[in-house]
């Protein structure tokens, strides 16, 4: 069964620093999505950014990137200019790439604070 | 607007009365499914759906019942709630089929069981 791990429970970052959010994940699948969702206070689910396996380039969102290394399975999140409407809970997601039911699994999640 | 609609947005409730949380969505999506988020857990699916007339069960079904009589509704039925089932609950939908990434998320709803 795939697993993600997000190994920081809560991370701060100045105003206007970067600041980056580790995610892990297991699986012995070739083709599948991930992705970092941001849930604000409103507990809304907002999907931050995407990445397809299959494609080596490292997706960019205007502040958000990621840093993609497919063979270390690791999937980590760069906010730079951080903004104080960033601060939230960041959740790491990864999902097969198949017709049926491919539910997200999703890491426990990182709480980041921003500090003005 | 696209979107999914969850009711209640919060709801109180004690041992033993049944309760439905709906969901809704306006975007003619195959695929419907339940998360509950519970601290230190993250989400984890209850239910899903990938069409009309086909349920199955997720990771912890277990105390929920779903139907899926209509494309765009999917509610989420407690028929006996119980203390553990306390938590925040999304319903998400997404397009059927694999190559298709995001899923849509509900605004959540809070559920407390006393």
């Amino acid at each position: 069964a795939q697993t993600v791990t997000q190994s920081q429970p809560e991370m701060s970052v100045q105003e206007a620093e970067t600041v980056t959010l580790s995610c892990t994940y297991d699986t012995s699948e070739s083709d599948y999505y991930l992705f970092w969702y941001k849930q604000p206070p409103s507990r809304q689910m907002i999907l931050v950014i995407r990445q397809e396996a299959y494609k080596q380039q490292n997706a960019t969102e205007n502040r958000f990137s990621v840093n993609f290394q497919k063979a270390a399975k690791s999937f980590s999140l760069k906010i730079s200019d951080s903004q104080l409407g960033d601060a939230a809970m960041y959740f790491c997601a990864y999902r097969t790439l198949n017709s049926g039911n491919t539910p997200l699994v999703f890491g426990k999640g990182t709480r980041l604070s921003v500090i003005a | 607007e696209a979107q999914v609609t969850q009711n209640p947005r919060y709801l109180i409730t004690v041992t033993g009365k049944k309760l439905t949380v709906t969901c809704s969505q306006n975007m003619n999506h195959e695929y419907m499914s339940w998360y509950r988020q519970d601290p230190g857990l993250g989400l984890r699916q209850i239910y899903y759906s990938m069409n009309v007339e086909v349920t199955d069960k997720g990771d912890v079904p277990e105390g929920y019942k779903v139907s899926r009589k209509e494309k765009r509704n999917f509610p989420l039925i407690l028929e006996s709630p119980s203390p553990n089932q306390t938590s925040l609950y999304f319903c998400a939908s997404r397009m059927a089929g694999a190559n298709t990434g995001e899923l849509f998320f509900g605004e959540g709803s809070r559920l407390t069981v006393l």
